[in-house]
């Protein structure tokens, strides 16, 4: 069973800075990973997916896949009070082409 | 704009009730998915459904069943709930399966005394 391991549990930044937010992956086969964005009550959102070795940008995210190291990592640019919530990485199964999520980061920006 | 409706938002019932949860996507979507998140926010799949194909987390007990009518919508159901079953679920929808994005509704929360 594909496993899926984030960092750290919880991270505060001050309003402006980068948010950095690690996930590491059990299999090198994975298909695409996903980084998902959940606020309190609400369902998780997709943010921005992954399949390539490289990093992919779009808007103030910023993603970089290391497949050697089973490594994936989430940068927001110019954090806001509005980036607060949880951060869920994902993994797409290459065996059952399921969705094996992490248990999240909790992102806090101090305005 | 929600476009996966899930009712109810919230169940409070005793051990050894039935259970039924709703789902209804709007997306047009031939795939729907029950997740079931635990109070450290871990996801867990439960069942994926497509074109009356039904996968199904082999960890989930056999008290869970899941019912469709249509492509549009897929039931939760929960036949003698146990304390442990205390849980948030959440609904999901996608095109196809594997690569394509998930659309989550905002979940159920589910509190078994």
């Amino acid at each position: 069973q594909e496993k899926v391991q984030q960092s750290p549990e919880s991270l505060i930044v001050p309003e402006g800075a980068m948010s950095s937010l690690n996930c590491t992956f059990s299999n090198s086969a994975s298909q695409s990973i996903w980084w998902y964005q959940q606020h309190p009550g609400k369902g998780p959102e997709a943010l921005i997916s992954i399949f390539s070795n490289g990093n992919k940008k779009e808007g103030r995210l910023t993603v970089y896949l290391n497949r050697a190291s089973l490594h994936v990592s989430l940068h927001i640019r110019d954090s806001q009070p509005s980036d607060s919530a949880v951060y869920l990485c994902a993994v797409i199964s290459s065996g059952s082409w399921q969705l094996i999520f992490g248990s999240g980061t909790q992102l806090t920006v101090m305005p | 704009e929600t476009a996966v409706f899930q009712t109810p938002n919230y169940h409070v019932t005793q051990v050894g009730n039935e259970v039924s949860f709703n789902c209804k996507q709007t997306l047009g979507h031939d795939t729907m998915y029950w997740y079931k998140q635990d109070s450290k926010k871990l996801l867990k799949i439960m069942f994926s459904y497509n074109n009356k194909q039904l996968i199904v987390n082999e960890t989930v007990p056999r008290r869970f069943s899941p019912q469709s009518s249509d492509k549009a919508h897929l039931n939760l159901r929960i036949k003698s709930v146990e304390p442990e079953d205390s849980a948030v679920y959440l609904c999901a929808s996608s095109q196809w399966t594997g690569q394509d994005t998930q659309y989550f509704g905002p979940g159920t929360r589910l509190l078994v005394l």
